[in-house]
């Protein structure tokens, strides 16, 4: 699977949009982009996952550039219960999942 | 929603002792998983299993085993707990081919002293 880079953290005003960026320039053309989130003290929590087309869920929206080569997570009104570390994953189907170091994100009121 | 459960929060263990970790889900999934998770080292994965009575190595069996019997259950088993053994244990399963869109347990941080 592709390698990620994403910031190693980022705060956020609680109500405010939360961009959380991810850059995989080595994706290749059957790979997906996956999104998890890990409050501390949890277990990992699926968010959304995405191919080439921009995705939404009830959780979050997934923005792919054109090029696929990054990505950015987008919660559209954090709170503070989003405070956790965000995982970006480059996963082709039939492999195990790699998780990186992820994204400290802070929502702060 | 999916529900999976893991069958302690925190556990402390001996050194030596054999210890049992359960996991059930409420989903009919095919495929079950189980990671540890440390400091520095992020998830690894222990071992999986795509069908009943099924399992498959991860990436760090050494230490470990495991036991699908039924559809909805898996268990890892530390033969002889040791203290590198220390760790959070999270348990995953996902539905068919799907092994990106996994849904996890609450985690087990157990304590081998």
């Amino acid at each position: 699977d592709a390698k990620t880079t994403q910031p190693t953290s980022m705060d956020c005003a609680e109500g405010r949009a939360a961009n959380l960026p991810c850059n995989h320039s080595t994706i290749s053309g059957n790979e997906y982009v996956y999104w998890y989130r890990q409050i501390h003290s949890q277990g990992p929590q699926y968010i959304i996952h995405g191919l080439k087309n921009n995705e939404t869920n009830e959780m979050a929206s997934l923005i792919i550039t054109e090029d696929r080569k990054s990505s950015t997570l987008i919660l559209p009104h954090a709170t503070l219960r989003d405070t956790a570390v965000y995982y970006c994953i480059v996963h082709n189907a039939g492999n195990m999942l790699t998780f990186g170091g992820g994204t400290r994100l802070m929502v702060k009121p | 929603d999916v529900k999976v459960t893991q069958s302690s929060r925190y556990l402390v263990k001996r050194t030596g002792e054999k210890v049992f970790l359960e996991c059930v889900q409420d989903m009919d999934h095919e495929n079950m998983f189980w990671y540890r998770q440390d400091p520095g080292l992020g998830l690894r994965l222990i071992y999986f299993s795509y069908d009943v009575k099924m399992k498959e190595k991860g990436d760090i069996p050494e230490g470990y085993s495991v036991s699908r019997e039924k559809k909805e259950r898996f268990s890892l088993i530390l033969e002889s707990a040791s203290t590198n053994q220390t760790s959070m244990y999270l348990c995953a399963s996902s539905s068919g081919g799907f092994w990106g869109e996994q849904y996890f347990g609450p985690g087990t941080r157990l304590t081998v002293t």
